[in-house]
């Protein structure tokens, strides 16, 4: 099955402890993209990757890392974690295309993150 | 200023009512445009995309663009409690991938 998996779900966690959240994809993606969702924000991307090693800022990428050593994986390291990256994160992926045109990005079911 | 706004709802309305959803956006630069479903707890979902003005139709969908007015709806017909959720429009500009959301809109269909 087709799908964009992420880990944890739920995470508590504590100011200042590092933490990463994985994102996997299984259909040979180029473009993946993070998210996070805030209530009467929408979602806002925080970072993208066009292909391995290619990584990019996006709206709010501020407190954020990212790594893009396979294909496949893209995960989401926050090195000092604070209460305003308390969020709901999606991660998500696309085929890609020389042209431009937008294609289908599939996103994973999310990652609630409660930092106290 | 959001470059892209759309109301938050929440919006009730009661089974096989025709619903309208909308959003606008002030950013000329915006070419491609979506439409998303997001159930609770769960990732958006893409229903609709166009990239020109006019109508585009998928069952019980209709997405319409007019990029003179900065406006893009999404109808639905015989609305259905299953299409209670939330519904998120969003755009790409021309030669990019981001995807600008707006806010959503809760929608609640009543049986």
């Amino acid at each position: 099955e087709a799908q964009v998996t992420q880990n944890p779900r739920y995470l508590i966690t504590v100011t200042g402890k590092k933490l990463t959240v994985t994102c996997s994809q299984n259909m040979n993606h180029e473009y993946m993209s993070w998210y996070r969702q805030d209530p009467g924000l929408g979602l806002r991307q925080i970072y993208y990757s066009m292909n391995v090693e290619v990584t990019d800022k996006g709206d709010v990428p501020e407190g954020y890392k990212v790594s893009r050593k396979e294909k496949r994986n893209f995960p989401l390291i926050l090195e000092s974690p604070s209460p305003n990256q308390t969020s709901l994160y999606f991660c998500a992926s696309s085929q890609g295309s020389a042209s431009g045109d937008q294609e289908t990005q599939y996103f994973g079911p999310g990652t609630r993150l409660l930092v106290l | 200023q959001k470059e892209v706004e759309q109301d938050p709802g929440p919006l009730s309305v009661p089974e096989g009512a025709i619903v309208s959803l909308n959003c606008t956006y002030s950013n000329s630069a915006f070419q491609y445009f979506m439409w998303y479903r997001q159930y609770s707890r769960k990732g958006p979902e893409l229903l609709m995309y166009t990239y020109s003005s006019g109508n585009k139709e998928d069952g019980r969908f209709t997405a319409q663009v007019d990029k003179s007015s900065k406006y893009i709806s999404l109808f639905i017909r015989d609305s259905q409690p299953s299409d209670s959720a939330t519904y998120l429009c969003a755009m790409v500009k021309a030669g990019r991938r981001a995807l600008t959301f707006g806010s959503g809109t809760r929608l609640q269909v009543q049986p």
